[in-house]
């Protein structure tokens, strides 16, 4: 059974770059058709796409955070990385790793991790 | 790129039936998927491609698609569905998924 898993520091500085790993147990990266995403939730928010990352290893961003994102896998390892940089107190939120194939439904989330951007 | 609207709340006395709306332009020619969130909790996936429900998930949750309107609708609602609903497209135009910003059912 493929299962998700968040980690990466909970406190970020302003100005400093966000960086999160998700580690996928019990599968891979790189197989079937499957697209890796992250997806953020400010508190008392609702949900927001970041973007992804394919099995071939092509990614996508929203373009509203295109500028100051970036994901990379690491097949090796059965992980993929987030890294947002430039961030601010509006980049606090709780961020999950998702498995969604291409134009389909999200079908396996991890259980998050709360980030926060404070000095 | 394509917004889907969702009323902020909508409230239900136990054993009622839920509908919980989604708005879209042309939102009936796009795929919808459902998800529930409980405090503390991941997203759970419960109606996709607009009516079809994963294993696990109760008979009382079903889903419509036509015109400008996607609807979850939730047969005899228990207080255990209590719950934020996200609905979520795939823009094919941006070529990225879009959530609704969510409706809050409360069990009266």
């Amino acid at each position: 059974q493929v299962q998700l898993q968040e980690s990466g520091p909970g406190l970020v500085k302003p100005s400093q770059t966000l960086s999160l790993t998700c580690t996928v147990s019990g599968g891979s990266i790189d197989s079937g058709d499957h697209y890796w995403h992250w997806i953020r939730q400010p508190p008392g928010k609702g949900l927001e796409w970041i973007g992804y990352i394919s099995h071939r290893g092509t990614t996508f961003y929203n373009p509203s955070l295109k500028s100051r994102v970036s994901i990379s896998g690491d097949t090796s390892n059965k992980e993929f990385s987030l890294n947002l940089n430039s961030v601010t107190a509006a980049d606090t939120a709780l961020y999950f790793c998702v498995r969604g194939d291409y134009g389909r439904p999200f079908d396996l989330w991890g259980q998050g991790r709360l980030v926060t951007v404070s000095s | 790129s394509y917004v889907v609207t969702q009323p902020p709340s909508v409230s239900v006395a136990p054993g009622q039936t839920a509908r919980i709306t989604c708005g879209g332009d042309a939102i009936g020619s796009r795929s919808v998927h459902w998800y529930q969130q409980k405090p503390g909790q991941a997203p759970l996936l419960v109606i996709y491609y607009d009516n079809a429900r994963p294993s696990g998930v109760p008979e009382g949750f079903s889903g419509s698609n036509s015109g400008n309107t996607a609807t979850l609708t939730i047969g005899r609602v228990e207080a255990g569905d209590e719950a934020d609903y996200y609905c979520q497209v795939w823009d094919p135009i941006s070529d990225h998924p879009v959530f609704g910003g969510g409706t809050k059912l409360t069990v009266l």
